[in-house]
């Protein structure tokens, strides 16, 4: 595709609800990382995968989130049980690198959330 | 921990402007710094990519510096039009070997008007 896409836009969820949010990076794109965004705040990282491998998952906020990538394409990010602080914007980024960041990061539109 | 600090928080001038925007970054041993620009309710669009053996980088009105050993890069806007408002935000990822997380600044709100 032209570029990363995300869906969907925008979502909903009662407290408690289980969500999943999803990311399609650019074709050929190695690494994918996922980012939370808070209002008026920068991207804080959650997790990151080369291919299907995910190589870090420290900026997981609890064991409810959980993501995967099983065929190195498309990216799944699952948050269980959601909670009011989980309402942010939820960023995907690919790149071509191995490295990570050896090459430009492309972002999608993200996934806001809102938990009520 | 890497803290990344973007000066101004906001600003605001009139269209025809020449803007700096200032990022900098408490640990020096960096990879590479990137700038993006995000549109309100949309993703980060990538500006520039430096890397950490670089001093500058341009494309079109956009000029980005970097001086690695003091922490700082600058993002140049030349005769700034209404379309550049937006918000900048910076980003630098680590060179210490295995650590892919790049750390983002809270980014330079921008408001050109006419």
């Amino acid at each position: 595709g032209a570029g990363v896409s995300q869906s969907p836009r925008y979502k909903v969820a009662k407290r408690g609800q289980d969500v999943a949010l999803r990311c399609d990076p650019i074709s050929g794109h190695v690494s994918l990382f996922w980012y939370q965004q808070a209002l008026g705040q920068g991207p804080e990282f959650l997790t990151y995968f080369q291919n299907e491998a995910q190589l870090d998952k420290s900026g997981l906020p609890s064991d409810r989130f959980f993501a995967e990538r099983p065929e190195g394409s498309v990216s799944t990010l699952k948050i269980q049980r959601t909670q009011q602080e989980d309402s942010a914007v939820y960023l995907c980024a690919s790149s071509l690198g191995s490295r990570g960041l050896s090459d430009e990061q492309f972002f999608g539109p993200g996934t806001r959330l809102t938990v009520l | 921990k890497q803290e990344v600090t973007q000066i101004p928080a906001a600003l605001s001038v009139p269209e025809g402007e020449n803007l700096v925007l200032n990022c900098s970054f408490t640990d020096s041993a960096i990879y590479n710094l990137q700038w993006f620009r995000q549109d309100p309710g949309k993703g980060l669009t990538s500006l520039l990519l430096i890397q950490s053996s670089q001093r500058e980088q341009t494309s079109g009105r956009l000029n980005a510096s970097l001086d690695k050993s003091s922490g700082r890069s600058t993002l140049y806007i030349a005769a700034s039009q209404p379309g550049d408002s937006a918000t900048y935000l910076c980003a630098v990822s680590p060179a210490s070997g295995g650590s892919y997380i790049p750390t983002f600044g809270r980014g330079t709100s921008l408001i050109v008007h006419p």
